[in-house]
């Protein structure tokens, strides 16, 4: 937590409806990610964005976008394409390189 | 084969007890090893980071690499009440690769 702030806490999503989970940090920290977590499953990368105005896929992009406009903000749009979007997202942060990353408190998504 | 498996337990032990908990990789190319602890519904926090065969020790927690049998611990000793939370293990290949790959977590749960 401390420093990331992932809202909102809880969303509901409607069939074909486009959702977004925002995350603001204050760390000043440069690279920003996000990752899904299912039940039984390890965490899973679906963006990361090392700096401002660039981003990259992860493992399971597709039915996200991101976007990265400022180096405070990485906000994730979970898509009508995503058919399985219920699950557990957490926003990360890592300063420089040293492959330590910072979380935020995560937004549970759930389907009406 | 999953790139990380790690036992989703759940691990319950009465309070003092110590605890061992374990994951073990495909890939040999790991170099960077951490442990992330994760209290319910919240975003996980790192516990202990490695990137040597070998012990390293932070108070009650023990992190343990054996890279020749791909195998990495965690121990914790005079185990606590709240040490009750779950227990992600992950992994890097190189220092700057934006892809940890994480484990699915052992829950744990310390009895008083």
């Amino acid at each position: 937590d401390g420093g990331i702030t992932q809202s909102p806490k809880y969303l509901f999503r409607k069939e074909g409806q486009n959702v977004t989970l925002s995350c603001e940090q204050n760390l000043n920290h440069d690279a920003m990610y996000w990752y899904r977590q299912d039940p039984g499953q390890g965490l899973r990368l679906i963006y990361y964005s090392q700096i401002v105005n660039d981003f990259q896929k992860g493992d399971i992009a597709e039915g996200y976008s991101v976007s990265r406009e400022k180096k405070e903000s990485f906000p994730l749009t979970v898509t009508s394409a995503q058919k399985n979007p219920t699950a557990f997202y957490l926003c990360a942060t890592e300063q420089g390189r040293d492959e330590k990353l910072f979380f935020g408190s995560g937004t549970q998504l759930s389907v009406l | 084969q999953k790139e990380v498996e790690q036992d989703p337990g759940p691990l319950s032990v009465p309070e003092g007890a110590i605890v061992s908990l374990n994951c073990t990789y495909s890939n040999s190319a790991f170099q960077y090893f951490m442990w992330y602890r994760q209290y319910s519904r919240k975003g996980p926090e790192l516990l202990m980071y490695t990137y040597s065969s070998g012990n390293k020790e932070d108070g009650r927690f023990t992190a343990q690499v054996d890279k020749s049998s791909k195998y990495i611990s965690l121990f914790i000793r005079d185990s606590q009440p709240s040490d009750s939370a779950t227990y992600l293990c992950a992994m890097l290949l190189v220092s700057g690769d934006n892809d940890m790959r994480f484990g699915a977590g052992t829950r744990l749960t310390v009895k008083p």
